[in-house]
């Protein structure tokens, strides 16, 4: 099973600051890794999907990067509604579909 | 619209059965994988287990295999999570999502509202 690190676990910004994720995966996945993010009580929402494919509707500020075991989830600008939680999760090898522990963005 | 609606959560004993349905909305269900997610209280997210189009491949996480069983009915187009002798650790709030293709998998873009389920006495 590959297992997925997020670091750190939580995360201070201020509004219109930069936040950058981490994301580590415990062998290479290639490109197929994914990010979401979650508000308290909703379901995930597909952020990133490829590394750095942005899904439909996800707005430009959130961009992907990486490759093999190393994974960057970058919010440029960071707007109220995006504090939130976010998760990397691998699909290279599979079953199982894993995820990491989870990012925490909170305001400063 | 693209929508998954998931019912059955509750309380249930432990050793006790449970089954949960997802039914789907404004896609082509037969054409599609899908799979269950569970989040634990204040934890993060765990894949469940997935079934193909037809139903005739199913893979689960080593966690609930053997006590748990997908399955489908795409003439209801529904998802089942058959749910044998849950222990206190199945806690959690299910979800049922649908991969972004019909084909190569590359993430989750339709989440249902999810279920809770506790496993208590």
């Amino acid at each position: 099973e590959i297992v997925m690190t997020q670091s750190p676990a939580t995360l201070s910004v201020s509004p219109g600051e930069r936040a950058t994720l981490s994301c580590r995966a415990s062998q290479s996945v290639r490109s197929n890794l994914a990010w979401y993010q979650q508000k308290p009580g909703q379901a995930p929402r597909l952020l990133i999907y490829g590394a750095s494919t942005r899904a439909t509707g996800i707005p430009a500020r959130f961009s992907g990067s990486g490759s093999e075991t190393e994974f960057t989830l970058t919010i440029s600008s960071l707007q109220s509604e995006d504090f939130a939680v976010y998760y990397c999760q691998q699909y290279n090898k599979w079953p199982p579909i894993t995820f990491g522990g989870g990012t925490k963005v909170e305001i400063k | 619209q693209v929508q998954l609606v998931e019912s059955g959560g509750g309380v249930v004993q432990p050793g006790r059965s449970l089954r949960l349905s997802c039914i789907a909305a404004g896609f082509t269900f037969r054409s599609y994988a899908m799979h269950w997610v569970r989040q634990a209280p204040g934890k993060g997210l765990e894949w469940v287990a997935v079934t193909s189009k037809d139903g005739s491949n199913k893979y689960y996480a080593d966690s609930v295999k053997g006590r748990f069983t997908i399955s489908r009915d795409n003439s209801k187009n529904t998802l089942y999570l058959q749910m044998n002798s849950p222990r206190a650790e199945d806690t959690a709030v299910y979800y049922c999502a649908r991969p972004v293709w019909f084909g190569e998998f590359d993430g989750f873009d339709i989440w249902g509202q999810g279920t809770m389920v506790t496993v208590s006495s």
